[in-house]
């Protein structure tokens, strides 16, 4: 069946680093694929997302590339802050209903 | 712009109480998700509805039941709760129903926090 694997966290990064998270991803056909964005005590929130093999998502300096080749899409960003700290997931719709299927989630901590 | 509205925000219950989640999804979207999140963990698909018919079934236990109404607005039932039912509940909404596994986001509410005592 479908699935999403993401690198296990947590992430500790200083402030300005560069940040990779990982995701992969199983499923039959091409789907859409999203990351969100969780941060502490609230709901998710869609950061961006890839419809098709090859396309870049973009948003708040995040990017992610929907690699068909190696059926990935990780998280990208050059200069993290403090208010980046947040747990990501990385989803994809797994039936024509759209339901989203998630990674386990990675929590990134950024300190100044 | 109109975010997904869900109520309680924080509901507290016994075991074996009843509880009833509600959803109110951004106008004109047409279809509504219902995920479990545990602590720790990552949402849980259970339920969904496009125009006010189920249209998926997941891991939701017989003891729940849902439905959305002619307003669009979905409830979610809960029965004979159990400790193991404290989690987040988020309900997300869409435009359309995601055919083909196409690109339409989920627009997620803020969650409605269930704790069983």
């Amino acid at each position: 069946g479908d699935s999403v694997t993401q690198m296990e966290g947590p992430v500790t990064l200083s402030e300005e680093a560069f940040l990779t998270i990982n995701c992969t991803y199983t499923a039959t056909g091409y789907p859409s694929l999203f990351w969100y964005v969780q941060y502490p005590g609230e709901g998710l929130q869609l950061l961006l997302k890839a419809t098709k093999a090859d396309d870049k998502g973009s948003n708040k300096g995040f990017e992610a590339t929907y690699r068909k080749e190696t059926t990935s899409f990780h998280l990208e960003k050059g200069s993290v802050q403090v208010s980046d700290s947040a747990v990501y997931f990385c989803a994809l719709p797994t039936s024509n209903t759209g339901k989203l299927i998630f990674g386990q989630g990675t929590t990134l901590q950024v300190k100044p | 712009a109109a975010g997904v509205i869900q109520s309680p925000r924080h509901l507290i219950k016994e075991k074996r109480e009843t509880a009833t989640l509600k959803c109110y999804p951004i106008p004109r979207h047409d279809t509504v998700y219902w995920y479990q999140q545990g602590p720790g963990q990552d949402p849980q698909f259970l339920i969904s509805f496009y125009e006010k018919m189920q249209s998926d079934k997941g891991s939701i236990p017989d003891r729940f039941s849902a439905q959305q109404f002619s307003d669009y607005h979905s409830e979610l039932n809960m029965s004979s709760l159990e400790l193991g039912d404290s989690a987040l509940y988020f309900c997300a909404s869409s435009l359309v129903l995601a055919g083909s596994r196409g690109g339409y986001e989920q627009f997620f509410g803020p969650g409605t926090r269930l704790t069983v005592l």
